[in-house]
């Protein structure tokens, strides 16, 4: 099944403490994107990848790193979680960054940080 | 950043009425707009991607029409049902040094009662 994954779902944590958030896709699309959902702020982007080893900002990537080293993988790490990161996190693909490609988002992972 | 903006914030709508709603984004350096629906507690799930002026698509009892020049795209649900409950989000893209950057409005969340 075509599908965009991530792990974990649900995370609690303590500020300060390094976590990192797996995102997969098994579509081989080239492109990759994080986002983050607050309650009236809408989607924002965090960080893209438009290929292995290509990666640019979002809107908001502060507090936030990503690697791409194999096409399928896009984690997103953060080094030193702070309150204000807690969010409603998703994933998402889609087959190039070109205008015609829609994007598949991955179930979304909640975290919150204490 | 560009501002994409949708109206109504909310809907509510009886089963049977015919329902719209509006995405407005920024003319200059057009390059796509998406349209996603997205349930609660579930993923955004593509409706459309619309990138030529005067583009109209249609999937269903839901249809988009599209309006590069002036900057807004409607989104139409005919005889709306209550599985048609959930929030519809557009999303912009523009051409330039970020175009993997997309940017998304906060959404219109419709609720039909049977």
């Amino acid at each position: 099944e075509a599908q965009v994954t991530q792990n974990p779902r649900y995370l609690i944590t303590v500020t300060g403490k390094k976590l990192t958030v797996t995102c997969s896709q098994n579509m081989n699309h080239e492109y990759m994107s994080w986002y983050r959902q607050d309650p009236g702020l809408g989607l924002r982007q965090i960080y893209y990848s438009m290929n292995v080893e290509v990666t640019d900002k979002g809107d908001v990537p502060e507090g936030y790193k990503v690697s791409r080293k194999e096409k399928r993988n896009f984690p997103l790490i953060l080094e030193s979680p702070s309150p204000n990161q807690t969010s409603l996190y998703f994933c998402a693909s889609s087959l190039s960054e070109g205008r015609v490609y829609e994007q598949y988002f991955g179930p979304g992972t909640r975290l919150t940080v204490t | 950043i560009l501002n994409v903006e949708q109206s109504p914030q909310s809907l509510h709508v009886q089963e049977g009425d015919s329902t719209n709603f509006t995405c407005s984004f920024p003319s200059s350096n057009f390059y796509a707009l998406h349209w996603y629906r997205w349930e609660t507690a579930k993923s955004p799930e593509a409706l459309f991607v619309m990138t030529l002026n005067g583009d109209e698509k249609k999937k269903g009892r839901i249809s988009a029409t599209l309006n590069t020049k002036e900057g807004y795209s409607y989104l139409y649900i005919k005889g709306s049902q209550p599985e048609d409950s959930a929030t519809y989000l557009c999303a912009s893209k523009r051409y330039g040094g970020s175009q993997g950057n997309l940017i998304f409005g906060k959404g219109t969340k419709l609720s039909v009662k049977p």
